[in-house]
């Protein structure tokens, strides 16, 4: 139990693009998730956290209006970095919380965002 | 200083010995901890939650000292495929919605050689 998928697994796109990610508990309900970069050598720092229903909040130096995040149900939640630069190509991965559990999260298997 | 602070490695280890490293947070309100593995461009596993008595699961060992603010894994008979970095997780109770924030330490790699 307790599975997290993430989609793409790797993306590759041009400078200016936008790039949608999606992350889905497979099998359980996650009324809250969160958004992780990780850059290379490097351990890693949240980006946000996304509650179902509700507008996700972001962490102390990260562009909401960069980084939009929409958890539309108990299952999905997506990030769309808009106007990619190469500075955001990075290993994004999120997690999910079960409403039935308390602090344990269960990660994605990340996204790889290559920005040419 | 960071809020959580780790080693980074590599500690290098013969297969079958035995290692151990801490990890340290500066939030006394720290309220949960966990130990994270992390294979190279993989997303992190849950290694092993750390009580305050102490855990042991199977080879590992996990130990919490609050009155020192730190929290450790031991590692015995490594295998091979313990090789990875270990990441330290320290949870804070936060008031809102959201219920708790992880904070990660930068990892400690691990590498264990024949």
């Amino acid at each position: 139990g307790a599975v997290v998928s993430q989609h793409p697994s790797r993306v590759i796109c041009k400078s200016g693009t936008s790039v949608k990610i999606e992350c889905r508990s497979l099998d359980f309900q996650a009324t809250t998730m969160f958004w992780y970069r990780q850059f290379p050598k490097q351990s890693l720092m949240l980006m946000a956290t996304s509650n179902e229903g509700s507008k996700a909040t972001y962490e102390q130096g990260v562009e909401k209006d960069k980084f939009l995040i929409n958890h539309a149900s108990l299952t999905l939640s997506t990030l769309t970095v808009t106007s990619a630069h190469p500075e955001d190509s990075s290993f994004y991965i999120c997690s999910a919380k079960s409403s039935s559990t308390t602090d344990t999260q269960y990660f994605g298997p990340g996204t790889r965002l290559t920005v040419l | 200083r960071k809020e959580v602070e780790q080693d980074p490695g590599p500690f290098n280890v013969p297969e079958g010995a035995t290692v151990a490293f801490n990890c340290t947070y500066s939030n006394s309100a720290s309220q949960s901890f966990f130990w994270y593995r992390q294979d190279c461009r993989k997303e992190p596993k849950l290694l092993m939650s750390v009580y305050s008595s102490g855990n042991e699961d199977g080879r590992f060992t996990a130990q919490l000292n609050r009155a020192s603010q730190y929290i450790s894994l031991l590692i015995r008979d490594s295998k091979l495929s313990d090789s990875a970095t270990y990441l330290c997780v320290v949870v804070v109770r936060m008031i809102k919605a959201a219920g708790n924030k992880l904070t990660f330490g930068g990892g400690t790699r691990v590498l264990v050689k024949p």
